[in-house]
């Protein structure tokens, strides 16, 4: 199975903040990688996918890079719907997996 | 749009199996994959399994013993079965669409708002 490690585990942020979250895989997946937000109580939504692409109606201050097995979700300036769990997942191959999720909170 | 509903008891015994159903609204179950994914209360994301609408499976190795997930493409449902489950499958269960998001790259871009699932006797 491939491994997926988010860090940091949780952080916390101001509003207008640039926030960084990273995502490393135990082997390579090229760029089968995707990037969820989950707000409490809610169901995880797809912001992007194949590392870098920006789903439909996703704002555009949330980008993705990296490739191999080295990730990074990118909030360029923090608004404060963004305060969530973020959480990557390899579609590379079977079993899915996902990261341990990381949590966005209010400084 | 499509969307998708989760639907099945909220308590189940432990031994017992835990049976849940998703329905596709909105569009044609006929297409890619759906997917079951649960979160334990405080936890993460865990990928059970999916299955595709001609009905070939894949399933998480973790869980592979127990697990079974079929489609009914006539009434455009699918559905998740657990056996022999204890409170270690307690959990919010999602059902999701696996799409084909761009050419090669698959994404869960549809879920369910998820249902709470309870192991007690």
């Amino acid at each position: 199975d491939i491994q997926m490690t988010q860090s940091p585990s949780s952080l916390s942020a101001s509003v207008g903040d640039r926030v960084t979250i990273t995502c490393r895989a135990s082997q390579s997946i090229s760029s089968y990688l995707n990037w969820y937000q989950q707000k409490p109580g809610k169901a995880p939504k797809l912001l992007i996918y194949a590392a870098s692409s920006l789903q439909s109606g996703v704002p555009s201050r949330f980008s993705g890079s990296g490739s191999e097995t080295d990730f990074t979700l990118t909030i360029s300036s923090l608004q404060p719907e963004d305060f969530a769990a973020y959480y990557c997942q390899q579609s590379h191959s079977t079993p899915l997996t996902f990261g341990g999720g990381t949590k966005v909170e209010i400084k | 749009q499509v969307q998708l509903q989760e639907s099945g008891p909220g308590l189940v015994k432990p031994s017992e199996t835990l049976s849940l159903t998703c329905t596709v609204s909105g569009g044609s179950i006929s297409s890619y994959y759906w997917s079951w994914i649960r979160q334990p209360p405080g936890k993460g994301l865990e990928w059970i399994g999916y299955i595709y609408y001609s009905g070939s499976t894949k399933y998480n190795p973790s869980l592979k013993s127990r697990v079974t997930i079929s489609v009914d493409t006539s009434r455009n449902q699918f559905s998740l079965k657990l056996t022999s489950v204890t409170a270690a499958d307690a959990a919010v269960y999602y059902c999701a669409s696996y799409s084909l998001v761009a050419v090669s790259y698959y994404g869960m871009d549809v879920w369910g708002q998820g249902t709470t699932v309870a192991v007690s006797s």
